[in-house]
């Protein structure tokens, strides 16, 4: 079992729907949980960060941490052809004086116009 | 202020042959992280330098090795080229170690290197 699993999708939706992006991971232990959007042909940017339960809104994006339930979700409102692309979580465990980051593998959004 | 930059943009080589990658971190970031990233495994974290010091690695061979200069300028190499190193090699850059959690991490546009 992966650390961090994210559905590969593709994911198509009509233009201006909510999205709904999920990541699940099982080390509990996981602090800082982040979203990252990547174009093709394009290396990631960072769209959302975030390390407690519960939402952060930013624009259309809100990044959503149960961290119960060990689940992070990514919502996009009135979605745009723009907002095609590869969106990856990552997480971050600190371990003394160092950490690890493990990704997850990346859902391709597609939004049709 | 310029991004991250990577050179070459594109590389092909054979098996059994090394290859050295170059990035250039935006000015005044002093952490360079490279990563793996393949359609299979997705992305996957190599090393970190900071301060001209590897100060993180990943789970790949010996084979996968780094340094960082004193401008901050980072290189990595590769050496004994087998075909599952075919992928996109990424460079991030930031501020500071991204072990403090809201430090935002900056990739540049990755090398895609193919081995045949």
């Amino acid at each position: 079992q992966k650390e961090v699993e994210q559905d590969p999708g593709p994911l198509s939706v009509p233009e201006g729907a909510i999205v709904s992006l999920n990541c699940t991971y099982s080390n509990s232990a996981f602090q800082y949980f982040m979203w990252y959007r990547q174009y093709s042909r394009k290396g990631p940017e960072l769209l959302m960060y975030t390390y407690s339960s519960g939402n952060k809104e930013d624009g259309r994006f809100t990044a959503q941490v149960d961290k119960s339930s060990k689940y992070i979700s990514l919502f996009i409102r009135d979605s745009q052809p723009s907002d095609s692309a590869t969106y990856l979580c990552a997480m971050i465990l600190l371990m003394d004086s160092n950490y690890q980051l493990i990704w997850g593998a990346g859902t391709k959004l597609i939004i049709k116009p | 202020k310029a991004g991250v930059t990577q050179t070459p943009r594109y590389l092909i080589k054979t098996r059994g042959q090394q290859v050295t990658l170059s990035c250039s971190p935006i000015s005044g970031h002093r952490s360079v992280s490279w990563y793996q990233q393949t359609p299979g495994q997705g992305l996957q974290f190599l090393f970190e330098y900071f301060s001209e010091t590897q100060r993180n690695k990943g789970n790949f061979p010996g084979r996968f090795s780094g340094r960082q200069f004193s401008n901050s300028r980072s290189e990595m190499n590769v050496s004994t080229l087998e075909l599952g190193d075919s992928a996109l090699y990424l460079c991030a850059s930031s501020l500071v170690r991204l072990a403090g959690g809201s430090d935002t991490q900056y990739f540049g546009p990755g090398t895609r290197l193919t081995v045949l």
